[in-house]
């Protein structure tokens, strides 16, 4: 059972256009993180957040958290090449402080 | 402040070898957490050790195990290795503090192909 949902899987749009994924749960989450994977690299770490309702920006980035803390989301505004890669959210129930990750959202930005 | 490390980067066996990957964390954090990541899996939890110790353990076979030393490197052995374990190994290091949102900061892994 995967216990947390991302969608869409894969995305591939235009630079330029904006765009949002999804990151859905049936458990409450103490915390979120959002991560970027570049091919053949390790994730990095964008935003973490763990108030229900909190929304965070990062330049063209913006987070959101649901008020349940059971789901979250990542709009990006006017998408850039260098926005490709595979986005992770992850999230940890209770005092649990190993997270599980969702399967990703592939995101492909032409030029 | 050095992120963490991962050596080696590539790696090519055989089946039925063994191979040992070594981590190094971030200075100051103590916990060391190891996944398993393939496109048909996605990420998967290995195990984590805190204090030289297996503090949590994933859903995989007594052939994935792994020690953490004093000075928190951590090094993960698989023994007979099978085709299904080609993946990209990864390694994260956390603070693991009460009230601490369990953030992971990533190496860039090893890339370990089975043939």
């Amino acid at each position: 059972t995967q216990l947390l949902e991302q969608s869409p899987q894969f995305l591939s749009i235009q630079e330029g256009e904006n765009l949002t994924v999804y990151c859905n749960s049936s458990s409450v989450f103490s915390s979120l993180q959002w991560y970027r994977q570049e091919p053949g690299e390790g994730p990095v770490l964008l935003v973490t957040v763990v108030t229900g309702g909190e929304v965070k920006k990062l330049k063209r980035l913006t987070f959101q958290f649901g008020d349940a803390r059971k789901d979250s989301s990542l709009h990006i505004t006017a998408a850039q090449p260098g926005d490709t890669g595979l986005y992770l959210c992850a999230g940890a129930e209770g005092g649990s402080y190993i997270p599980t990750f969702g399967r990703g959202t592939s995101l492909i930005v032409h030029p | 402040k050095a992120g963490v490390t991962q050596t080696p980067r590539y790696l090519i066996k055989t089946r039925g070898q063994q191979v040992t990957l070594s981590c190094s964390p971030i200075s100051g954090h103590r916990s060391v957490s190891w996944y398993q990541q393939t496109p048909g899996q996605g990420l998967q939890f290995l195990f984590e050790y805190f204090s030289e110790t297996q503090r949590n353990k994933g859903n995989f076979p007594g052939r994935f195990s792994g020690r953490q030393f004093s000075n928190s490197r951590s090094e993960m052995n698989v023994s007979t290795l099978e085709l299904g374990d080609s993946a990209l190994y990864l390694c994260a290091s956390s603070l693991r503090i009460s009230g601490s949102s369990n953030e992971q900061f990533f190496g860039p892994g090893t890339r370990l192909t089975v043939l």
